[in-house]
């Protein structure tokens, strides 16, 4: 059971370079969330994606942007990287367009991403 | 105010004791609490979801929830080397999930 899948699990970026953070669930679940994980800070909602074509943002959306290729893919892409976005990041999915009562959310494996 | 504030941590507890953490959240229109579990290098998983003021067990595991504190918290009774831990209170309203920043737990042999 594949679940939630990001790529790439670690990556290294210089000031000033892109990246795009791949996701996919195989769940057939309706909304998808990436969420970065600082130390003290938690876990900070970037984008979301309530359903296939539509996103939104959330809490530090600044320096990203989504794209909802389809039902099963959400990926996060830093146009122009820099050391403030080194952090952990966490795609996660859940299976309601909005949170219910007992929402669960299914998190991928993380990306450590580092900014010099 | 952040949205939801944990007890910072860390607690280190005898194996065996109770360890009791707590969260707090800014939001009187939250509908839904929950406490995940993540492991060192780890991505979070789902141990209780709470939504009615009270309590709920599950195994070892209690959660208690008061909305009009706006409190919610989390009891590992019999504490296991295994359940050594960050502990994140999330809290729900409408589409969002907002996180707390955790609290680290080690229980000792």
């Amino acid at each position: 059971n594949a679940g939630v899948t990001q790529t790439p699990k670690f990556q290294v970026l210089k000031t000033g370079q892109s990246m795009t953070l791949q996701c996919a669930q195989d769940m057939n679940h309706n909304s998808m969330y990436w969420y970065r994980q600082d130390p003290g800070m938690g876990l900070r909602l970037i984008y979301y994606s309530a359903s296939e074509g539509t996103t939104d943002k959330g809490e530090v959306p600044n320096g990203y942007n989504v794209s909802r290729l389809n039902k099963r893919e959400f990926s996060l892409r830093l146009e122009s990287a820099a050391p403030s976005q080194t952090s952990v990041y966490f795609c996660a999915s859940s299976a309601h367009l909005r949170p219910a009562t007992n929402e669960k959310l299914f998190f991928g494996s993380g990306t450590q991403l580092s900014v010099l | 105010q952040k949205e939801v504030e944990q007890n910072s941590g860390p607690l280190s507890v005898p194996e065996g004791a109770i360890a009791s953490l707590n969260c707090t959240y800014s939001d009187r229109g939250s509908q839904s609490f929950f406490w995940y579990r993540q492991y060192s290098g780890k991505s979070p998983e789902l141990i209780m979801f709470i939504y009615s003021n009270g309590d709920k067990e599950d195994g070892r595991f209690t959660a208690q929830l008061n909305k009009a504190s706006q409190y919610v918290s989390l009891l590992i009774r019999d504490s296991q080397p295994s359940d050594s831990a960050t502990y994140l209170c999330a809290v729900t309203n409408d589409y969002k999930l907002s996180f707390g920043a955790g609290t680290t737990v080690t229980v000792r042999a």
